[in-house]
């Protein structure tokens, strides 16, 4: 089973609109962090914005927001004011942390949305 | 500056000619990590390694070795290169690997053809 679901493919949005990209997530570990990376077509990897299991908030940097729902297993990545410079491919990733023996350290990526912002 | 320098950026090579992946981070980081990146897969994890000498397979291990020798250094070696190894690269790093908080900082990836 897929530890990190990205639904959509593709996205559209106009410029200075805001845009919401799904990502739900499986695991059973209590501790675990989420994170979401942002990929221009020049192909770096741009962290974003992390989330913890145990953080009582949802997260936020500049005009990116974590919309973390535990119950549901979701951390949607919220981008307010669309700007151009936002088209891209967005992975959301996750960190399991309670076991430190084997491999934990890992982020395990979605499959990625590709975000497009129209002028 | 921090940074995760990655060399070569692009590479095409013929089937079964040994490379070798250069990575090297700044930041005094223990954890360090290869992944590999295909349409449509998302990335994921070649190996890793927790400190010098410390090194472990990760999802898709098959094909290629690391070493860690020094805390800064991290190659990827591909013995006997092929086709389906033809994909972008990426290394990277973080702080450490006791908390879940630590965010890996990446290289600006190398695109391989195999061919």
């Amino acid at each position: 089973a897929q530890k990190i679901t990205q639904t959509q493919p593709g996205m559209f949005v106009q410029e200075k609109e805001a845009v919401t990209l799904d990502c739900t997530y499986d695991t059973s570990d209590p501790s675990y962090g989420l994170f979401w990376y942002k990929q221009p077509s020049s192909g770096e990897m741009i962290f974003l914005i992390y989330q913890g299991s145990y953080d009582q908030q949802n997260a936020t940097e500049g005009r990116y927001s974590l919309n973390f729902q535990k119950a549901r297993k979701s951390a949607n990545l919220v981008i307010s004011a669309s700007q151009l410079g936002d088209s891209a491919m967005y992975f959301c990733a996750m960190r399991e942390g309670t076991s430190l023996l084997v491999g934990s350290e890992k982020l395990v990526f979605g499959k990625g949305t590709k975000l497009t912002v129209n002028p | 500056e921090a940074q995760v320098t990655q060399n070569p950026r692009y590479l095409i090579t013929v089937t079964g000619k040994k490379l070798t992946v250069t990575c090297s981070q700044n930041m005094n980081h223990e954890y360090m990590s290869w992944y590999r990146q295909d349409p449509g897969l998302g990335l994921r994890q070649i190996y890793y390694s927790m400190n010098v000498e410390v090194t472990d397979k990760g999802d898709v291990p098959e094909g290629y070795k690391v070493s860690r020798k020094e805390k800064r250094n991290f190659p990827l070696i591909l013995e006997s290169p092929s086709p389906n190894q033809t994909s972008l690269y990426f290394c990277a790093s973080s702080l450490g690997w006791s908390t879940t908080a630590y965010e890996q900082y990446f290289g600006p990836g190398t695109r391989l053809t195999v061919t």
